[in-house]
């Protein structure tokens, strides 16, 4: 089993709907939490980190929850060029591990 | 500034010959990272460096050799090349206290026939 888990999708939305993606981890002990994007034949690019308190960019909002041991990302009016693969990541001081991805498909 | 770069960025070996993927960076980064990642497999960690001079193992670095001489460049190498080891590669450097935030190179696309 991995330690982070997220479902690998994809998720078809259409444009300007609302859209969330939860992920798993397994270590209590983590102590950092993110989001990366990764477009197609691209290397992954940090999104956003989380933070206990949750966070938010723009239309880009991420949530953790330590009881539950997830992290969530919500993106709000979703746009054709939000299609890409988010990798969701958790870790200690510097070895952070990654879940697979997931998918996010946006059409007209 | 060009970050993270990597070379080369296509190759294609046949099994059993050797090769060295070079990763240079230059944000004077202490940690660097050598990823694979296959399709549906994620991103998986070969081998990773916490400044010059020093190596560790990750998550599959059977097959894999590492060097980090110069703080600005991590090799990876690969001896006996074998099918198993067609993948995309990725290296990645990060500052001391910022494990999150990562600068990944753009990759180096592998065959191995």
């Amino acid at each position: 089993r991995k330690e982070v888990e997220q479902d690998p999708g994809p998720f078809n939305v259409p444009e300007g709907a609302t859209v969330a993606f939860n992920c798993t981890y397994s270590n209590s002990a983590s102590q950092s939490f993110f989001w990366y994007r990764q477009d197609c034949r691209k290397e992954p690019k940090l999104l956003m980190s989380v933070y206990s308190s949750g966070n938010e960019d723009g239309r880009f909002t991420a949530q953790l929850n330590r009881a539950s041991q997830y992290i969530s990302l919500l993106i709000r009016d979703s746009k054709l060029s939000d299609s890409a693969t988010y990798l969701c990541g958790a870790g200690g001081s510097y070895i952070p591990t990654f879940g697979r991805g997931t998918s996010l498909i946006v059409h007209p | 500034n060009a970050g993270v770069t990597q070379t080369p960025k296509f190759r294609v070996l046949k099994t059993g010959q050797s090769m060295t993927l070079l990763c240079a960076q230059d944000m004077n980064h202490e940690y660097m990272y050598w990823y694979r990642q296959d399709p549906g497999m994620g991103l998986r960690l070969i081998h990773y460096s916490v400044g010059e001079g020093t190596t560790a193992k990750g998550e599959v670095p059977d097959g894999y050799n590492v060097s980090r001489l110069k703080k600005q460049n991590f090799l990876l190498g690969l001896e006996s090349a074998a099918p198993s080891q067609t993948s995309v590669y990725f290296c990645a450097a990060h500052r001391t206290g910022k494990p999150y935030e990562q600068y990944f190179g753009p990759g180096t696309r592998l065959t191995v026939t």
